[in-house]
């Protein structure tokens, strides 16, 4: 079955802290892997997208990792500031008779206080 | 990077009555579209896949008849939420995929809050 988890569920840091939330999945045939950032009542907003050969893609203070063996990937955030507090949804796409299928983690609600 | 617009991004409507969202793709042409729906402290589920000029693929469990998508344009997908149920509140996102270097991109709409009475 084709699934994506993410952990933990939610998390609450100081600012100025690091953090690291995780993902694993089940999906197949994989063809990339997305971390989105949604703040509330907004859309989601890309952060990475990484396919299959990509290891680690850094955006700003987001860096994301991708262990395509262990179906696993992580998105480090580094000093946090206040404005990081929201959803992070790891997304993973799957390609099939041409067609593109999303898979949508259920997230982790980061709370950055000061 | 590429914009997609919803409208209108709040709508409050009786029981009954139909509501309509648009989702456009303001500087790009995206041949698919898709529609989502959040419940509050969930992730996005999909609804549907919408393909310029060919009806909808919906998920299962999503009743093509109430929620009506029209995929008219390459930068025009609309969801009409036929006689509204306040079951039906809820916040509707787009999305619309715009072809990057390697893989397609897919950008999300702000997002429409929805809330029958």
């Amino acid at each position: 079955k084709n699934q994506v988890e993410q952990s933990p569920q939610s998390l609450i840091i100081l600012e100025g802290k690091n953090c690291t939330l995780q993902c694993n999945y089940t999906v197949s045939p994989f063809s990339n892997l997305r971390w989105y950032k949604q703040d509330t009542g907004r859309g989601p907003v890309s952060l990475t997208i990484m396919t299959f050969s990509e290891n680690t893609k850094s955006n700003g203070r987001y860096t994301a990792t991708l262990d395509a063996d262990t179906k696993q990937s992580s998105l480090h955030i580094t000093a946090s500031q206040l404005s990081d507090s929201a959803s992070y949804i790891c997304v993973v796409s799957r390609e099939a008779s041409g067609t593109y299928k999303y898979i949508f983690g259920t997230g982790t609600r980061l709370k950055v206080l000061a | 990077g590429a914009v997609v617009s919803q409208h209108p991004s709040r709508v409050i409507c009786k029981s009954g009555t139909s509501v309509k969202i648009e989702c456009r793709s303001l500087d790009f042409q995206a041949t698919t579209m898709f529609w989502y729906r959040q419940f509050p402290k969930q992730s996005l589920m999909l609804m549907a896949t919408s393909n310029e000029g060919s009806k909808a693929t919906y998920e299962q469990g999503v009743e093509k008849d109430k929620f009506l998508i029209n995929h008219a344009s390459l930068t025009l997908s609309t969801l009409t939420v036929t006689s509204a149920h306040p079951e039906d509140s809820s916040f509707y996102i787009c999305s619309a995929n715009s072809r990057g270097r390697v893989v397609y991109e897919q950008y999300f709409g702000p997002g429409t809050r929805l809330t029958v009475t």
